[in-house]
Order: structure tokens, then sequence, then C-alpha cells
């Protein structure tokens, strides 16, 4: 069955420096990887996902099948950046949907 | 932008009590879900519902939940007798295919809260 951890449920970084939020996934098929962000009272938005290999809002993230990661990465934090992320793993069924496994989720909180 | 429009935003029900949890989905996806979050826990995945049928359900999804679309807007999950242990925030999603690099679009939730 496929599994989606994320190792730190909160994560502290001062305003301008750099942020890693660790998400490594289990899954036999091939990944299909989002990070999806939670702001203060909104919904879950999706930041970005791996098939699209952008950058949003600053943040990166590579798809790493043999460490099977998906690290969120921003260089420079700022403070409107704090919320939950989450990392999720999707799983598809030929033309009926798909399901979507995520992680606990990572509550960042960047400082001034 | 269009969005995903859930309500109420808060429910509360006393347990044994039938409750809906109302979604309008994205005007042309064609694939909704439901997930769950208990407090403090992961987003759980519910159900996925395409072309008027369930396609996948989790473990979670017993008998006592059921879902529907009566009409061409909305999507509804009705818990037939709510428990204690269903109190958790609900979240409508919807896609516009199936296709897993799609991402599917949630709604604000709705905290259900059982007493």
């Amino acid at each position: 069955a496929q599994r989606v951890t994320q190792p730190e449920k909160l994560l502290s970084v001062f305003k301008g420096a750099p942020v890693e939020l660790k998400c490594n996934y289990s899954y036999s098929g091939s990944p299909e990887l989002f990070w999806y962000v939670q702001y203060s009272r909104q919904r879950l938005q999706l930041l970005l996902r791996h098939i699209s290999r952008e950058s949003i809002k600053g943040f990166t993230a590579d798809l790493n099948k043999g460490e099977t990661s998906f690290h969120l990465k921003k260089p420079f934090a700022q403070e409107e950046d704090s919320a939950m992320y989450y990392c999720a793993l999707s799983e598809c069924w030929e033309t009926s949907g798909s399901r979507l496994t995520f992680g606990e989720g990572t509550q960042l909180t960047v400082n001034p | 932008e269009p969005e995903v429009t859930q309500t109420p935003s808060h429910q509360v029900t006393q347990m044994g009590q039938e409750v809906i949890l109302r979604c309008v989905p994205i005007s042309n996806h064609l694939y909704f879900y439901w997930y769950r979050q208990i407090l403090g826990q992961k987003v759980e995945f519910l159900v996925s519902f395409y072309n008027n049928e369930i396609s996948e359900k989790s473990e979670i999804f017993d008998d006592q939940f059921s879902v529907e679309r009566p009409d061409g807007s909305n999507f509804t999950l009705k818990i037939r007798s709510t428990k204690l242990e269903d109190s958790a925030m609900y979240f409508c999603a919807s896609s516009t295919v199936s296709e897993s690099d799609q991402p599917q679009h949630f709604g604000d939730g709705t905290r259900l809260s059982i007493l």
C-alpha cells in the first residue's frame, strides 16, 4: 500500500533562511507527487506537482526515486510562507478517478 | 478562479443523528472526492465518485456513509447514524480528469462535531 511520511510535524526558521520540508513515500508503481499548502483558516491549495517541474512562490521539489523522496525547498523563506504543508501521492485508477494519500503535514513557521 | 464550495462550514449534531454535508464542485469537473481529517491526524481519503457512481472507497467508508449527486451541481456526503469518532473536518474535492497528475481542487471543509 502507498504511504507518505513527513518526519517533521513542526519546522521553524528565520526569514531569509533556507527551508527544506521532507517527504518520503512508499509506492510500488510510478508515483505522482504533489505538495499542498494550507494557510491559516484557508483551504488546501495545490502548491506544486512533480510532473510540471515548476517553481511556485520560490518553492521547488525534486522527485528522487532512488531515495523515494520529494522534499520541498526554498532558498530564502518569507514570513508569508508560514503555513501547513502536506505532501501527497496520487494513485490513479483507469478512468475512474484517483486517490490522494497525504503525509501527516509539516507546520512551517517563518520568524521575522 | 472557480472554487469548490462546501456547506455548512460547521455542523454540530447529536450522536445517532443523520447528517448531510454538501459540496458544489467546480462546474466542468467530472471526478468528485471526499476526504476527512480528524483533529491532529492526517487527511484521509474516503470515497471517489464518477459518472454517478462510487469508483473507489476506503475502509473508513462503511455502510454508515453514502454519497449522492442529486442534481447537476451538488455532491453530498451522508452519515446515517453519527458516532463520536465521526467528528472531523470533511473536505470535498474535484478534478477534471482521472489522470493521477491532475490536481484535485479542495473546498474549505466542513467541521463536523458530534456531541
